[in-house]
């Protein structure tokens, strides 16, 4: 079947715009999970979604990020007013539940703030 | 809380050596531990994971970890390399009481030379 798919792959902003990253988890998947990515770096926790609940959005680094999986499966990621510390690869992954379940990786969006 | 070290950025080897990315963790709580790789322009794949049991884990492509917990290690090995498993590969920490948030160490280039 198919993986987890993102789109889109590359998105270039101007500072000051707002942008919406979306992913397509694998279906039946009930735990969803953001991460950004800078460059060099590993990936780090945003926000973990169980089904159409947010259940922790820690890692969210400020009010201008938003998450939402209204009916349990796709789901946005909403960066309001980007800023150019914002630029990083977004990274989506899904698993079937719990910590110890595989997670599959989406191939990422690119985002550029200029 | 809970913190990876991947201790080497880079990693260039010959084809057909052996290697070893090395992995320290430092966690209060038991762990789960993954390895993951990351082509480029790709998301991250699983390659093997330490739940519980036996220390020395198995994966795919060749690769096996072995669990170290008074070293709380997860070092990454692979007897005979090809030039395909030139990319990025990550070390990963959950805690295994039910906090399912990883914690990605910063990655090591594994680069495989003719």
């Amino acid at each position: 079947g198919a993986g987890v798919s993102q789109s889109p792959r590359y998105k270039v902003a101007k500072r000051g715009q707002d942008v919406a990253l979306r992913c397509d988890p694998i279906s039946g998947h009930v735990s969803l999970f953001w991460y950004q990515q800078a460059l060099g770096q590993g990936p780090e926790f945003l926000t973990y979604f169980q089904n159409e609940a947010q259940l922790d959005k820690s890692g969210l680094p400020s009010d201008r990020f938003f998450a939402e999986r209204p009916e349990g499966s796709v789901s946005t990621l909403k960066i309001q007013r980007t800023q150019q510390e914002d630029s990083a690869v977004y990274l989506c992954a899904s698993s079937l539940d719990r910590a110890q379940e595989t997670q599959y990786f989406g191939p990422g969006t690119r985002l550029l703030v200029l | 809380a809970q913190s990876v070290t991947q201790l080497d950025s880079q990693v260039p080897v010959f084809e057909e050596a052996p290697v070893e990315l090395r992995c320290n963790y430092s966690s209060s709580v038991s762990v789960y531990l993954f390895w993951y790789v990351q082509y480029p322009n790709q998301g991250l794949q699983l390659l093997l994971k330490y739940l519980s049991g036996s220390t020395l884990v198995k994966g795919i492509n060749g690769f096996e970890a072995e669990f170290n917990k008074s070293q709380t290690s997860f070092h990454l090995r692979k007897p005979s390399v090809h030039i395909s498993d030139t990319a990025e590969y990550f070390c990963a920490v959950s805690g295994s009481g039910g906090s399912y948030i990883p914690t990605f160490g910063r990655g090591t280039s594994l680069i495989v030379h003719p």
